[in-house]
């Protein structure tokens, strides 16, 4: 158990419908990432966040957006989902800011299923 | 920018066997490394990571990587391979470009462990 919990574990909806992932981190840690792992695309960062504010951004669509809030739990909105969508979401967090070298503890992650 | 590529994207071996997977990493600046293993279902676990002094690096589960950097490689080995160590390994650097950290994996390989 990495400590990095995710909600809900399995999302089944259709074609332009809205979701809201949740993930909670590890105690004390401040840093939230979130990654997309699909057959095609593989392992994919999307966003992170640090205490709050917005620290990273990578190949995120428009139609997805995060936060975290002050209690320092996570949550990744997808909107007009399309069947590409589909894919298995996960959260990681980590201790500090920067920190390169520091590992990043993953959540078991959130299947969705568009259909 | 950093990546990484994994040769192989399917490996199979006999229990007892020798298990060596591939990583091979591109980096500007002395790179951070990392293997993580994925069981089916699951989210990701960290097995080991190299950041700066001995270049073999030992982690859990009797596995071992060895960075070297004149051939800008980081692979695993198990001298022994276990029926449990059946799973999907993924090699990542962290992106120094950014102070966020966030990783980049390699595509994976599928390990596979015959009786």
């Amino acid at each position: 158990d990495s400590g990095v919990t995710q909600t809900p574990k399995h999302l089944i909806t259709a074609t332009g419908q809205r979701v809201t992932l949740r993930c909670s981190p590890r105690s004390g840690d401040l840093s939230v990432y979130w990654y997309q792992q699909s057959l095609d695309q593989g392992l994919q960062f999307l966003i992170q966040y640090y205490n709050g504010e917005e620290r990273a951004k990578g190949n995120i669509l428009e139609r997805f957006s995060a936060q975290q809030f002050p209690d320092l739990h996570s949550e990744l909105n997808l909107s007009s989902l399309e069947l590409g969508d589909s894919a298995l979401y996960f959260c990681a967090s980590k201790g500090g800011e920067g920190g390169q070298y520091n590992e990043q503890f993953f959540g078991p992650g959130t299947r969705l299923t568009v259909l | 920018a950093q990546s990484v590529t994994q040769l192989g994207s399917h490996v199979s071996v006999s229990e007892g066997a020798l298990v060596l997977l591939r990583c091979n990493y591109s980096s500007s600046v002395p790179p951070y490394l990392f293997w993580y293993v994925q069981y089916p279902n699951q989210g990701l676990q960290l097995l080991l990571k190299y950041t700066t002094g001995a270049t073999l690096v030992k982690g859990i589960n009797g596995f071992e990587a060895e960075f070297k950097k004149s051939e800008t490689s980081f692979h695993l080995t198990k001298p022994s391979a276990h029926m449990s160590d059946a799973a999907e390994y993924f090699c990542a650097v962290s992106d120094q470009d950014n102070q966020g950290g966030k990783l980049i994996f390699g595509q994976g390989t599928e390990l596979s462990v015959k009786p």
